[in-house]
C-alpha cells in the first residue's frame, strides 16, 4: 500500500523568499519518489526523483528535495523564489518501477508575490 | 517538436454523445497512459498499454475504452458521456523500464466539458 500527504494546498511566499513544499509518503517498502509542476493549462513536468540513489535530490529549475527515511518525507525546496515559480506542484509515490502506479498527491498551488 | 501530443485540446460535448481523444508520442516510448484530473486538480491513473498490450485498468467505468493501434498512439473513447466524466484528461509516455523507475512525459491535456 502506498499513499502521499501534500501538507498545505496554498503557500505563498515572496519573489527572492525559500520556497518550502512538504511531502510526507507512506508505503510498506522502499518508495521511488517524484516532484511535478504543472503550469497553468499544461500537462505535468517532472521536476525531480528519488530512486534511492542519494537522499539529496536535485532538479530542474533550482529544485531539490531530501529523503528522510525517519521522517517518511521528500520536502521540496528552492532557495530563492522566482515569478515563473507559480505553479502547481505534485507529490507522488510508487512502490513499482512502472510509473503509472504511482499515488499523487492533492497538490499544492505555490503563488510567489512580487 | 512535441514530445506527447493530445487532440483535440479542449471538447464541449453534450451528454450521451460519444466522443474520442487521441494522444501520440513521438519519443519511441512503449508504455502509455492515460490520467483524468478533476475540477480539484486530484489526478488518477486510469490505463496504461505496453506495446499495445493493457497492463493497467483501474476502476473506470466500462464507458471508456481505450484502443493502441501502435506504440506511438493511445486513445480514449468515451461513450453515453455523462456530467462527471468533466476534467482534463492527460496522457502520458515511458520508455519500458530496465532498473528504475522511468521518467514520464505528459501531454498538455484535452478539457472535456459535459453539458
Amino acid at each position: 500500500a502506498q499513499s502521499v500527504t501534500q501538507l498545505g494546498s496554498h503557500v505563498s511566499v515572496s519573489e527572492g523568499a525559500l520556497v518550502l513544499l512538504r511531502c510526507n509518503y507512506s508505503s510498506s517498502v522502499p518508495p521511488y519518489l517524484f516532484w511535478y509542476v504543472q503550469y497553468p493549462n499544461q500537462g505535468l513536468q517532472l521536476l525531480l526523483k528519488y530512486t534511492s540513489a542519494a537522499t539529496l535530490v536535485k532538479g530542474i529549475n533550482g529544485f531539490e528535495a531530501e529523503f528522510k527515511k525517519s521522517e517518511t518525507s521528500f520536502h521540496l525546496t528552492k532557495p530563492s523564489a522566482h515569478m515563473s515559480d507559480a505553479a502547481e506542484y505534485f507529490c507522488a509515490v510508487s512502490t513499482d518501477t512502472n510509473a503509472g502506479k504511482s499515488t499523487f498527491g492533492d497538490g499544492t498551488t505555490l503563488t510567489v508575490k512580487p | 517538436d512535441t514530445a506527447v501530443s493530445q487532440t483535440p485540446k479542449y471538447l464541449v460535448t453534450q451528454m450521451g454523445n460519444d466522443k474520442s481523444i487521441k494522444c501520440e508520442q513521438n519519443l519511441g516510448h512503449d508504455t502509455m497512459y492515460w490520467y483524468k484530473q478533476d475540477s480539484k486538480k486530484f489526478l488518477k491513473i486510469m490505463f496504461s498499454y505496453n506495446n499495445k498490450e493493457l497492463i493497467i485498468n483501474e476502476t473506470v467505468p466500462n464507458r471508456f475504452s481505450p484502443k493502441s493501434p501502435d506504440k506511438a498512439h493511445l486513445n480514449l473513447h468515451i461513450n453515453s458521456l455523462e456530467l462527471g466524466d468533466s476534467a482534463v484528461y492527460f496522457c502520458a509516455s515511458t520508455r519500458t523500464s530496465t532498473s528504475g523507475v522511468e521518467t514520464q512525459y505528459f501531454g498538455p491535456g484535452t478539457r472535456l466539458l459535459v453539458l
